[in-house]
């Protein structure tokens, strides 16, 4: 299996342009996580998916971000307009179905963005 | 208001020796806890875990010891090589709830 595929590896963009962020979970996992990582706050969640559907957002920092899961193979993490705060490592995550003891996220390899 | 912390930023080791890397955390609900590794330019990696049913759970060379009253989890690694080297994160779950809360992270850098 590829493992959750995370694109681009890099972006680089000015402050006030639209980033879009991509993420193609593992194949039979039906949690989809998007979590950002900065120094100060380590990994936060910004928002999870589970079949699809949005369950907790409320990481979102900001009405500036938006995500969505048209379907099982497929999310993106929308920032509009974006500010040089947002500059961070972005992760996505899947795990399988596992009930109340599923205990793995499996993580792509992460966005970094830097905003200018 | 940060749930769950990694007060030390940065650990440097002698290769051979202990690490001991220590967690946090405020919520009495949280009922499952675990490590994850994370080398630079990837995504996090699971290292271990272990229910709050438990006090100790091992894996080679890696263990995690949990102190329910003093809200505290350590992880401890012997003998730490430099493979080791990386950020580590605790993470802990409310129970029937998938969604993890991470720490802040602490850097291990292993000496050879």
């Amino acid at each position: 299996d590829a493992g959750v595929i995370q694109s681009p590896r890099h972006e680089v963009t000015e402050m006030g342009q639209e980033v879009t962020l991509r993420c193609k979970p593992i194949s039979g996992h039906d949690y989809l996580f998007w979590y950002r990582q900065t120094m100060m706050r380590g990994l936060e969640l910004l928002i999870y998916f589970n079949n699809n559907v949005p369950i907790d957002d409320s990481g979102m920092p900001e009405d500036r971000f938006s995500a969505k899961m048209p379907n099982a193979s497929f999310s993106t993490l929308k920032i509009q307009p974006s500010e040089p705060r947002d500059s961070a490592v972005y992760f996505c995550a899947s795990s399988p179905p596992g009930g109340l003891f599923n205990e793995k996220l499996f993580f792509g390899s992460g966005t970094q963005l830097s905003v200018l | 208001d940060q749930q769950v912390k990694q007060n030390s930023p940065s650990l440097s080791v002698q290769e051979g020796r202990i690490s001991i890397l220590n967690c946090d955390y405020t919520n009495s609900m949280f009922d499952y806890f675990l490590w994850y590794k994370k080398y630079p330019a990837e995504g996090p990696t699971f290292l271990i875990s272990i229910s709050s049913i438990k006090d100790k759970n091992e894996d080679g060379r890696f263990t995690v010891f949990l102190n329910k009253s003093a809200k505290h989890l350590s992880l401890h690694i012997v003998p730490s090589q430099p493979g080791d080297s990386a950020v580590y994160f605790c993470a802990t779950r409310n129970f029937g709830n998938e969604k993890l809360t991470f720490g802040t992270g602490t850097r291990l850098t292993i000496i050879p």
